[in-house]
């Protein structure tokens, strides 16, 4: 089937530790996204890529980072100096960058840290 | 920069009434869509509006995009618990679209 793919789906990080959540898509979409939400705050963008090899900051970059090595692969890792990572994180895809894009999500990776 | 807001930000009704939510943004969009995330769930796309003015019906949904191109609403008639979960509307004149906060509705069966 095709779509996008998030792992683990539950991670739970000690503080201090780095975590990578993974994200693959088999949608041959160009764009990548990752999302942050947390509780009646809607989504909030942390990192896209329109293209391999490519990546821009979203609204709340800080503490973490991305790599876009692969057209189908946009992992995201979570920094220590993200000083309060328990969140839902989403990862997404689109055909192309922006407006008149439709953006297809994963089912998410809960993270606590414990 | 761009801002995108929704109300109301949460939403109970009884199963069989009508509910709204308004989007409403700081700057001209050139297109507008609605997702929909389950409780537990991840967003899913409902639908895209592109011309002022344009409204689309999807059975008991009704999209409408304003004349302005600045703001949109989601109509559901008679609710049902199916209809549970949060609405985003998202809109971009740019190459990063930006996510309301979402309306969250809960029907009481």
């Amino acid at each position: 089937d095709g779509g996008i793919t998030q792992s683990p789906k539950y991670l739970f990080r000690k503080e201090g530790q780095n975590v990578t959540l993974s994200c693959e898509q088999n949608l041959n979409h160009d764009a990548m996204y990752w999302y942050r939400q947390d509780p009646g705050q809607g989504l909030r963008l942390i990192y896209y890529s329109q293209i391999v090899n490519d990546f821009q900051k979203g609204d709340i970059a800080e503490g973490y980072s991305v790599s876009r090595e692969k057209k189908e692969s946009f992992p995201l890792t979570v920094t220590s100096a993200q000083k309060n990572p328990t969140a839902f994180y989403l990862c997404a895809s689109s055909p192309g960058q922006g407006a008149g894009n439709t953006i297809y999500f994963g089912e998410g990776s809960w993270l606590t840290v414990v | 920069g761009q801002q995108v807001m929704q109300i109301p930000q949460y939403q109970h009704v009884q199963e069989g009434e009508d509910f709204t939510t308004y989007c409403n943004s700081s700057t001209t969009l050139s297109n507008i869509q609605w997702y929909k995330q389950r409780p537990g769930g991840h967003p899913v796309f409902l639908i895209q509006l592109v011309k002022s003015g344009e409204v689309k019906k999807q059975k008991r949904l009704t999209f409408q995009f304003g004349e302005a191109k600045k703001n949109s609403s989601l109509h559901i008639t008679a609710t049902q618990t199916t209809d549970v979960g949060t609405y985003f509307c998202t809109g971009g004149s740019n190459y990063k679209l930006t996510f309301g906060k979402g309306t969250l509705l809960t029907v009481n069966p």
